[in-house]
């Protein structure tokens, strides 16, 4: 089974509206964290903004938000007064530890690609 | 400025060749990945390594070798072993391992077997 799913392939928004990314996760371990990050056509990845499973309030940075819903297993990014130079694939990532492993690793969904219109 | 470097950006190569991929960090991170990209697919792990001399298999380590012989670099061996190595490899690294800490990417390498 997906650890990370991301349903959406494509969305389309226009300037200046905002835009939600769904990404629902699955894990048993109570001790995780969720990401996002963007990656642009040039390949890099940029990380956006951290929501751990013990936070109690969603994460926020500038114009993007974390809408963390942990009894529905869903962490969907929310991006307000979306812009031009926010066209870009979208992934949802999710840390945890593995079993018996002091150590964890972070896994991707399959990604949201965004483009914004003027 | 501190980061991560991935080297080289593009590399074509010719089936049944063993090709090096380089990645080193300025960040003084203990923990560094490879990361595997296809088109339309998220990022797959392919090897970890938390300090120097220590390194895992993630999901998808068939056909690939690493090492870890010091804290700034990660190289990964992409071998003849590998039946589809044509992909986008990403290099990261991390603070820790713990479950707070995002990982910092490089700009990837673009391998294309021909």
């Amino acid at each position: 089974a997906q650890k990370i799913t991301q349903t959406q392939p494509g969305m389309f928004v226009q300037e200046k509206e905002a835009v939600t990314l769904d990404c629902t996760y699955d894990t048993s371990d109570p001790s995780y964290g969720l990401f996002w990050y963007k990656q642009p056509s040039s390949g890099e990845m940029i990380f956006l903004i951290y929501q751990g499973s013990y936070d109690q309030q969603n994460a926020t940075e500038g114009r993007y938000s974390l809408n963390f819903q942990k009894a529905r297993k869903s962490a969907n990014l929310v991006i307000s007064a979306s812009q031009l130079g926010d066209s870009a694939m979208y992934f949802c990532a999710m840390r945890e530890a593995p079993l018996n492993s002091g150590y964890s690793t972070l896994t991707f969904g399959k990604g949201t690609m965004l483009l914004v219109s003027p | 400025d501190g980061g991560i470097t991935q080297s080289p950006k593009y590399l074509f190569r010719k089936e049944g060749q063993n090709v090096t991929l380089s990645c080193e960090q300025n960040l003084n991170h203990d923990a560094m990945y490879w990361y595997r990209q296809d088109p339309g697919q998220g990022l797959r792990l392919i090897y970890y390594s938390q300090i120097v001399n220590d390194f895992q298999k993630g999901d998808i380590a068939e056909g690939y070798s690493v090492s870890r012989e010091k804290k700034e670099s990660f190289p990964l061996t992409v071998t003849s072993a590998q039946k589809n190595p044509t992909a986008f490899y990403l290099c990261a690294s991390s603070w820790t391992s713990m479950n707070t800490g995002e990982l910092f990417f490089g700009e990837g390498s673009r391998l294309t077997v021909l």
